[in-house]
């Protein structure tokens, strides 16, 4: 079993709607989540980073994690056309070398 | 924009034939990584540094090689090029140290080089 299990998509929205990508892990060492936004024939761009539990908000964007049920979250509001594009997590623990990504899920914003 | 650049974008090579990948940054980053993704498929670390002179193997290292002579240029070499090598791949660098919280993570990714192997 991964370690870091994303929800596998693809997903398809209309433009304006709030979008909910999900990530559950194994690993309790995990100290620090990521979401990355991936276009086509791109690399991944770093879009949130959380340290521990909590919530953290950045624009449209808000990254939840919930340590105790290992699962974390990335909510987009408004969604547009232009969020289109794979989402990946990733994680990793205190003093490691690397993280562990998820496989990512492709997200669709229609207008 | 990220300061961190890979070439080529793409390569088509032989099988049997000798390739290095090259990977640029010009943020003085300390630690890069080169990571190979396939389609739909999670990333996987094949080779890591925390600074010159550093390297470590994860866990697709056994067919390729990595230096770090210099804090800018990570280069991947593959020796002998195979079809299952076939893949895209990727470099990222991040500080060592800084506040931002970006030394724990794979903060910058170059666009990638896909390769294709004959």
């Amino acid at each position: 079993q991964k370690e870091v299990e994303q929800d596998p998509g693809p997903l398809s929205v209309p433009e304006g709607a709030i979008v909910s990508l999900n990530c559950t892990y194994s690993n309790s060492a995990f100290q620090y989540f990521m979401w990355y936004r991936q276009y086509s024939r791109k690399g991944p761009e770093l879009l949130m980073y959380t340290y521990s539990s909590g919530n953290k908000e950045d624009g449209r964007f808000t990254a939840q994690v919930d340590k105790s049920s290992k699962y974390i979250s990335l909510f987009i509001r408004d969604s547009q056309p232009s969020d289109s594009a794979t989402y990946l997590c990733a994680m990793r623990g205190t003093n490691a070398g690397k993280s562990t990504f998820g496989d990512g899920t492709t997200l669709t914003v229609k207008p | 924009e990220a300061d961190i650049y890979q070439t080529p974008r793409y390569l088509v090579i032989g099988t049997g034939k000798k390739i290095t990948l090259e990977c640029s940054q010009t943020m003085g980053h300390d630690k890069m990584y080169w990571y190979q993704q396939d389609p739909g498929m999670e990333l996987h670390l094949i080779h890591y540094s925390y600074g010159v002179n550093s390297t470590e193997k994860g866990d697709l290292s056994s067919e390729s090689t990595v230096s770090r002579i210099r804090t800018e240029h990570f280069p991947l070499t593959l020796e002998s090029a195979r079809p299952s090598h076939t893949s895209q791949y990727l470099c990222a660098s991040s500080p060592r140290t800084g506040g931002a919280g970006f030394e724990n993570t794979e903060a910058f990714f170059g666009q990638g080089t896909r390769l294709t192997v004959v």
